[in-house]
This record gives C-alpha cells, sequence and structure tokens, in this order.
C-alpha cells in the first residue's frame, strides 16, 4: 500500500533556527508528494510539491523540501523559522486507483517556533 | 474571490439525525473531495467526484452519502448510521483527478458535533 509516514507528532525550534519537519513515503512507481500547512480551524494551504526533476523544492512562505529517493523521504525545511511559522504540517503522497487521483496524508506534525 | 466555501462552520445535532454539509467552489475544478479530519489521525478521505454526477467512496465511505448534480456543489450528508460522527469536515477540489501531479485546494472545513 502507499503511504506517508511523520515520525514527529511536534517539532519545536527556537525563532531564527532552522527548520526540518520530516516525512518518509513508500510507494510503488514514480512518487508524487506534496506538502500542506494547516492553521488552527482552518483548512489545508498547498505548500509545495514535487512531480519530477530537481530534488530540492521551493514553495511558499521561503519552505523547501528535498526529495531523497535513496532514503525514501520527502522532508520539509526553511533556513530561518518565524514564530508565525507555528501550525501543523501535513505530507501527502499521491495515490493513483484507477478511478481516479487521490491524495493519502500523513497524521501530521506539529510545528511550535517560540522566540 | 475564488475559492472553496463551506457552511457552517460550526454545526450542532442530536444523534440519530442526519446533516447535510455545503461545500461549493468557484474554481472551474472538475474534482471534489470530502475529508474528515480527527487529532492525531490525519486527513481521511470519504468520497471523491471526478466529474458531474459521479462520485466514489473513498477509505471510510460509511455512514456517509454525497451528490454531485453541478459542477460547483458536493454536499456531504452525514446520516445516522455514522457512529462517531463529532468531526472536522474539509471539502477539497483540484482541477481534474486524472493528472497525477495537481494540487488540490481546500476549504476552510465545517465543526460537527453529535450530541
Amino acid at each position: 500500500a502507499q503511504s506517508v509516514a511523520q515520525p514527529e507528532d511536534q517539532v519545536n525550534v527556537a525563532e531564527g533556527n532552522p527548520l526540518t519537519v520530516k516525512c518518509t513515503y513508500s510507494v510503488s512507481g514514480n512518487p508524487y508528494l506534496f506538502w500542506y500547512v494547516q492553521y488552527p480551524n482552518r483548512g489545508l494551504q498547498f505548500l509545495l510539491k514535487y512531480i519530477t526533476g530537481d530534488n530540492l523544492v521551493k514553495g511558499s512562505y521561503g519552505f523547501e523540501a528535498e526529495f531523497n529517493k535513496s532514503q525514501t523521504s520527502f522532508h520539509l525545511k526553511k533556513p530561518s523559522a518565524l514564530v508565525s511559522d507555528s501550525a501543523l504540517y501535513f505530507c501527502a503522497v499521491r495515490v493513483f486507483t484507477g478511478g481516479g487521483n487521490k491524495l493519502t496524508f500523513g497524521t501530521g506534525t506539529q510545528l511550535k517556533v517560540e522566540l | 474571490d475564488g475559492g472553496i466555501t463551506q457552511s457552517p462552520k460550526y454545526l450542532f445535532r442530536k444523534e440519530g439525525q442526519n446533516v447535510t454539509l455545503s461545500c461549493e467552489q468557484n474554481l472551474n475544478h472538475d474534482a471534489m473531495y470530502w475529508y474528515r479530519q480527527d487529532p492525531g489521525q490525519g486527513l481521511r478521505l470519504i468520497y471523491y467526484s471526478q466529474i458531474v454526477n459521479d462520485f466514489q467512496k473513498g477509505d471510510i465511505a460509511e455512514g456517509y452519502s454525497v451528490s454531485r448534480e453541478k459542477k460547483e456543489s458536493f454536499p456531504l450528508t452525514v446520516t445516522s448510521a455514522q457512529k462517531n460522527p463529532t468531526a472536522f469536515y474539509l471539502c477539497a477540489s483540484s482541477i481534474n483527478a486524472a493528472e497525477a501531479g495537481v494540487e488540490q485546494y481546500f476549504g476552510p472545513g465545517t465543526r460537527l458535533t453529535v450530541t
């Protein structure tokens, strides 16, 4: 079965420090990977995606993600964290069912950026 | 404004009652999706629709029903058969369901509480 795993329920980082939110995947075939962010009581916002090409993908709000095929990982990164980055982050993988494409989401990682 | 609207934001119902959650989009997207979000479980797909008058069950369709009579609208009915309906419900859309790399856009969500 195709899936993603987010091994950390919560990540704490000081403002100004680099942040990493981890995601590993398990797929058959080429992976199509996505990162979303959710602020409290809101819907999800798309951050970035990996389809093909460069392993370093740049997205919204200064976020980037590194695709690593050998480690089957797609970690989300930001060079300098802001307090406003505090939110719930979801990794997702495309699953093709024959009836169309679906996204399977990880369980989410709560990011807390402190002053 | 372009986007996805969900109404109401908060919904309270008594056990045994059916309830319908609204989802409307003006993005001209073909595909629409319904997810359920519970703490610590990420998002789980309830139903999705690739095109008008067509929809497929997702991973947790039992106790739910949908219709897709118009491209813009994809209402979700939570029936009395759903054993644990209290949750945060998210509607999403994508330009289509056939292309692997398309991202989904999410509405603000409806928090349903059943007592």
